[in-house]
């Protein structure tokens, strides 16, 4: 499996409160994506990253912001979460092969009552 | 912006035999990579085969092999002697290399079965 990590696994927490999805990867990629996913459904990119003190806006509004402040780290938060926040996040990389694999973490499955 | 539609929410296979998993996309660009990736319960999300764009040979990968229609833009995936293990959801993802974003079809739950 691939070098890519994230914490935690699963989250359920109240309404209101701060969040941060961890996400690291120890092979030196620089673009890192973050996915929204809900259960057996498609991917949504919310965020990506190109390398250090890059970050963008995917193509599903999220809510949620990201930081880029080393390269083998991309954390997620949500300043206030909310129940519509319920899904799954999956982070992914690309190595610098040129060949575009998308290496992916094993996801964070977070609850909001 | 690009489009990629995987028609098939649901199909089964008996262990042994070959499936084909449907795709289509639309896009403008030239460049571009085409993926199909396996999500099995609970597991990460993995490549299963990748196929460059300019290329026209067709990508194989052991029991995996696609069918590659640059100009029907049509991308399906062909898995033969099934396995148990290849129970999973597999996606269609179009690369685009230019803006280096992936678009992601909305899936294909497979089953195969004993």
């Amino acid at each position: 499996e691939a070098d890519i990590y994230q914490t935690p696994r699963y989250l359920v927490i109240g309404t209101g409160k701060k969040i941060t999805l961890e996400c690291s990867q120890t092979m030196g990629h620089d673009k890192m994506y973050w996915y929204q996913q809900d259960p057996g459904m498609e991917l949504h990119l919310i965020h990506y990253s190109y390398g250090v003190n890059s970050t963008e806006k995917g193509d599903l509004s999220s809510e949620s912001t990201v930081s880029r402040i080393r390269t083998e780290h991309f954390p997620l938060t949500l300043e206030s979460a909310r129940p519509s926040h319920t899904s799954q996040y999956l982070c992914a990389s690309i190595s610098r092969d040129g060949l575009y694999e998308q290496y992916f973490g094993p996801g964070t499955r977070l609850t909001v009552t | 912006a690009q489009t990629v539609t995987q028609s098939q929410p649901e199909m089964s296979v008996q262990e042994a035999e070959t499936v084909t998993l449907s795709c289509t996309y639309d896009t403008s660009e030239n460049n571009y990579y085409l993926f199909w990736y396996k999500q099995p319960p609970s597991r990460q999300m993995i490549l299963v085969i990748r196929q460059e764009a300019y290329k026209q040979q067709n990508a194989t990968e052991n029991r995996f092999s696609v069918n590659f229609q640059k100009a029907a833009k049509s991308f399906s995936l062909k898995i033969s002697d099934s396995q148990l293990g290849d129970t999973a959801m597999y996606f269609c993802a179009f690369m685009n290399t230019n803006a280096g974003k992936s678009t992601f079809g909305d899936g294909t739950t497979l089953t195969v079965k004993p």
